[in-house]
């Protein structure tokens, strides 16, 4: 079964740090671009970051560059994201998802990260 | 930035009612256009990608169509489990950007 675990949400005070894992399985995550997409409670979708098969590109929503970064371990079958410098407007449910076609086909069940 | 507008931001359909959702970009998304569901406290589900590919699983009353800035997302006759939130979303520019969302409520 393709699937997608996200973990390390929680709640942290401005200005703390975070780091979110996604753990993928059912296959084969060296061949994908991944992405991470949030949604602020009640609020629609946003995408927040994307990342190349081998690491070798990312990029980012203006909202978060220079404060979160993206990286994978292809070995381990995951994807992260490291949040720093978090502001209460980062609260939100967080997801990563697969691409394929360029869309997300495949999303995580969400892990909630909460800045108060 | 693609700007993404949907519309309508809500409507209420019945059972086996035809429901079209519409999608506008501020310019060009190459038809990189990509629709999601959405229901309350889940994951959001890809429905059609690159306009109107219908993804693997989902029923054939989902379409889509457009080209452009302007595209359309059609149900051709709602069923109780399609009552949700719908998104586009461009995959032709960084950043990808979405849609507001248009909920599909009962009537």
């Amino acid at each position: 079964e393709v699937q997608l675990v996200e973990s390390g949400g929680g709640l942290v005070q401005p200005g703390g740090s975070l780091r979110l894992s996604c753990a993928a399985s059912g296959f084969t995550f060296s061949r994908h671009w991944m992405s991470w997409v949030r949604q602020a409670p009640g609020k629609g979708l946003e995408w927040a970051a994307n990342m190349k098969e081998d690491g070798t590109e990312k990029y980012y929503v203006d909202s978060v560059k220079g404060r979160f970064t993206i990286s994978r371990d292809n070995a381990k079958n995951s994807l992260y994201l490291q949040m720093n410098s978090l502001r209460g407007e980062d609260t939100a449910v967080y997801y990563c998802a697969r691409v394929l076609h360029d869309a997300m086909d495949v999303w995580g069940q969400g892990t909630a990260v909460t800045v108060s | 930035d693609i700007q993404m507008t949907q519309s309508p931001s809500s409507l209420s359909a019945s059972v086996g009612d035809r429901v079209t959702i519409t999608c506008r970009a501020s310019q060009s998304t190459r038809n990189f256009l990509n629709w999601y569901q959405q229901k309350p406290g889940k994951a959001p589900k890809l429905l059609i990608y690159v306009t109107s590919n219908l993804q693997s699983g989902v029923p054939s009353r989902f379409s889509g169509s457009g080209s452009g800035t302007d595209f359309t997302l059609t149900i051709s006759s709602l069923q109780p489990e399609d009552f949700a939130t719908y998104y586009c979303q461009q995959s032709s520019i960084i950043p990808w950007t979405f849609g507001q969302g248009t909920k599909v409520e009962v009537k």
